[in-house]
Order: C-alpha cells, then sequence, then structure tokens
C-alpha cells in the first residue's frame, strides 16, 4: 500500500475560522486524488475528485487545489460551521494498482465549535 | 432507494465461525470495493472488482473470500473468523472512465465483532 500522509491529524477551530488540510503522496505515476468527507456514523461521502497538475476545485466554502509534481495537496474551508465538523480523508490512485484502489490517507478531524 | 447498500449493519459472531457480508449497488458502476476500517479509523482496500474480474487483492489472508455473481453485487465471505477480524467493513463501488476512478460511493459500513 502507497503512503498518503495528511496534517494536522486533528484541528480544532472557531465558528467563522477559515482553515487548510494537507495531503502528501508519492508524485511518480499518479492518476487521481480523491478527498472525502467523513461524519461520525455515517459514510465518507466524496468532495472531489482531481486528475491534473494544477486542478482546483470547489464546492460552495470547500475548495481543493493539487500539484502532482511535488505530491501534495491542500483542502481549504472558508468561514468554517460546526456542520463542517468531520474528517477529511484524501486518497490517490497509482499505475501500480491501475488506478483500481482508493489508497487513503489517515484523515484530518476537524471541530468546529460555535 | 440507497446507492450502495450492505448487510449487515452489525453482526457479532463467535470466534471460528464463518460469516458473509453482503452488498449491492444500484449506481450501475463497474468497480466494487471491500475496505477494512481499522481500530484507528484508517481505511485500508482489502478487494477490488471490475465487471466481476478481481483486479486487487491487498495481501488479505485466503480467510477471506469476495464474491461477485454480478456487477452490482460484492459479498464477503469470512472463515474460521479470528479476533483480530473485529472491525468494521465497507463496501464502496465507482466507474472506471478510462483509468480514473470516479468517486466512490460507501455503504453504511458493517461492524463485525467477534468474541
Amino acid at each position: 500500500i502507497l503512503n498518503v500522509e495528511q496534517s494536522p491529524q486533528s484541528l480544532h477551530v472557531q465558528e467563522g475560522d477559515s482553515t487548510n488540510f494537507t495531503c502528501s503522496f508519492p508524485s511518480s505515476n499518479f492518476y487521481a486524488l480523491h478527498w472525502y468527507r467523513w461524519e461520525t456514523a455515517k459514510s465518507p461521502e466524496a468532495l472531489f475528485v482531481m486528475t491534473l497538475n494544477g486542478d482546483e476545485k470547489k464546492k460552495g466554502r470547500i475548495s481543493a487545489t493539487l500539484n502532482t509534481k511535488e505530491g501534495y495537496s491542500y483542502l481549504y474551508i472558508k468561514g468554517s460551521q460546526p456542520e463542517d465538523s468531520a474528517t477529511y480523508l484524501c486518497a490517490f490512485t497509482h499505475s501500480s494498482n491501475s488506478g483500481y484502489a482508493l489508497n487513503f490517507g489517515k484523515g484530518t478531524s476537524l471541530l468546529v465549535t460555535p | 432507494d440507497t446507492a450502495v447498500s450492505q448487510t449487515p449493519k452489525y453482526l457479532v459472531t463467535q470466534m471460528g465461525n464463518d460469516k458473509s457480508i453482503k452488498c449491492e449497488q444500484n449506481l450501475g458502476h463497474d468497480t466494487m470495493y471491500w475496505y477494512k476500517q481499522d481500530s484507528k479509523k484508517f481505511l485500508k482496500i482489502m478487494f477490488s472488482y471490475n465487471n466481476k474480474e478481481l483486479i486487487i487483492n491487498e495481501t488479505v489472508p485466503n480467510r477471506f473470500s469476495p464474491k461477485s455473481p454480478d456487477k452490482a453485487h460484492l459479498n464477503l465471505h469470512i472463515n474460521s473468523l479470528e479476533l483480530g477480524d473485529s472491525a468494521v467493513y465497507f463496501c464502496a463501488s465507482s466507474r472506471m472512465k478510462g483509468r480514473l476512478n470516479t468517486e466512490a460511493f460507501f455503504g453504511q459500513g458493517t461492524r463485525l465483532t467477534v468474541v
């Protein structure tokens, strides 16, 4: 299994703060980078899938960027709300498994307090 | 309608038993997966199937045997259950576009407890 690192492991912010997390992955033979949001007692839900170096995706207050050459992706949340509290997972696919497996990081656990 | 459904949601069983977890997706996806969530909430790939064919088997003990009767189903059978098999197992599906996996849709998980 290929190594995906996410930082920080956990984060506690106040409502209204903006925040960002990092996902690092091997940069060679890259296929795609996924971000998922995982609320307690629910299933992971996809936020973004990015494939090209320089890709930027946005969904409401959440956005993500991708740098495949250096092997990292950032997830940004603008004006955090309590309902943003969740674990944010990144996963990437790689030519060694022909893109058929998502290799997940351990996630960043975000807590937003009012 | 649930997109990816797993049954049962909870499974408590004794060591040595054989059990199955069923997964069905109604999204028309061609790729299905089993993931294991360990005690630290880390999701690890176990198996990946594409069009009923096994693609990925990530060093899972051969007590675990996936079965895909058709593209919409991927069941997980576990023989001779051990205490260490206790975990939450997630089924997921996605569509392949060339070499690219589109976003995965996950089932609600099956919490297996071996006593």
